[in-house]
């Protein structure tokens, strides 16, 4: 039962560089969202995806784009890196419900560092 | 000032102990109130969550919030060492077309055998 997986676990970038966060459920949960987590910051939202064909912006989502390319994936790009981007990245699922829409399953998460 | 305070710890007990962690709020219309444990490395996972104010008991931990003080507390019993771990406090309120949810930092705690 592999749950929320995500690729790569690592990953070391360059200033201006680009990359995609692959994320995939298998609980046929209909929201994802993206979190990003830092030392004394607690988890932000970056980007959640409702249900699938929908994305809606969270607290923190300048310098990212997200694709919901199917119910089970839920991607994150970042097109031109920056050092403030240095974190962990955690991509979560929960099953809609009407009232509380609060994520119940992450997974373990990118560890990115830019250079 | 941040919507939610939480006690970085580290908190150290011994196994066996009742463990009682806590947050503080300011955000007077925050509805739902979530745990989360996350392991060292690992990504969180949901212990549970509460509407309103009252008590949740499921197995060894009871979630309580009290909503007059902004307060609300994780209780552990009979402590054990798998316990080890970082635990989140979160709460959401309505923002738009969704529930807003706000994490605090977490508090680490290290039950010792």
């Amino acid at each position: 039962n592999a749950g929320v997986t995500q690729t790569p676990k690592f990953q070391v970038l360059k200033t201006g560089q680009s990359m995609t966060l692959q994320c995939a459920q298998d609980m046929n949960h209909n929201s994802m969202y993206w979190y990003r987590q830092d030392p004394g910051m607690g988890l932000r939202l970056i980007y959640y995806s409702a249900s699938e064909g929908t994305t809606d912006k969270g607290e923190v989502p300048n310098g990212y784009n997200v694709s919901r390319l199917n119910k089970r994936e839920f991607s994150l790009r970042l097109e031109s890196a920056a050092p403030s981007q240095t974190s962990v990245y955690f991509c979560a699922s929960s099953e809609f419900v009407r009232i509380v829409n609060q994520p119940q399953h992450f997974g373990d998460g990118t560890r990115l560092s830019i250079l | 000032q941040k919507e939610v305070e939480q006690d970085p710890g580290p908190l150290s007990v011994p196994e066996g102990a009742i463990v009682s962690l806590n947050c503080t709020y300011s955000n007077s219309a925050f509805q739902y109130f979530m745990w989360y444990r996350q392991y060292s490395r690992k990504g969180p996972e949901l212990l549970m969550y509460t509407y309103s104010s009252g008590n949740k008991e499921d197995g060894r931990f009871t979630a309580q919030v009290d909503k007059s003080s902004k307060y609300i507390s994780l209780f552990i019993r009979d402590s054990q060492p798998s316990d080890s771990a970082t635990y989140l406090c979160a709460m959401s309120a309505r923002s738009g077309g969704y529930q807003k949810v706000t994490f605090g930092t977490g508090t680490k705690l290290q039950v010792i055998p």
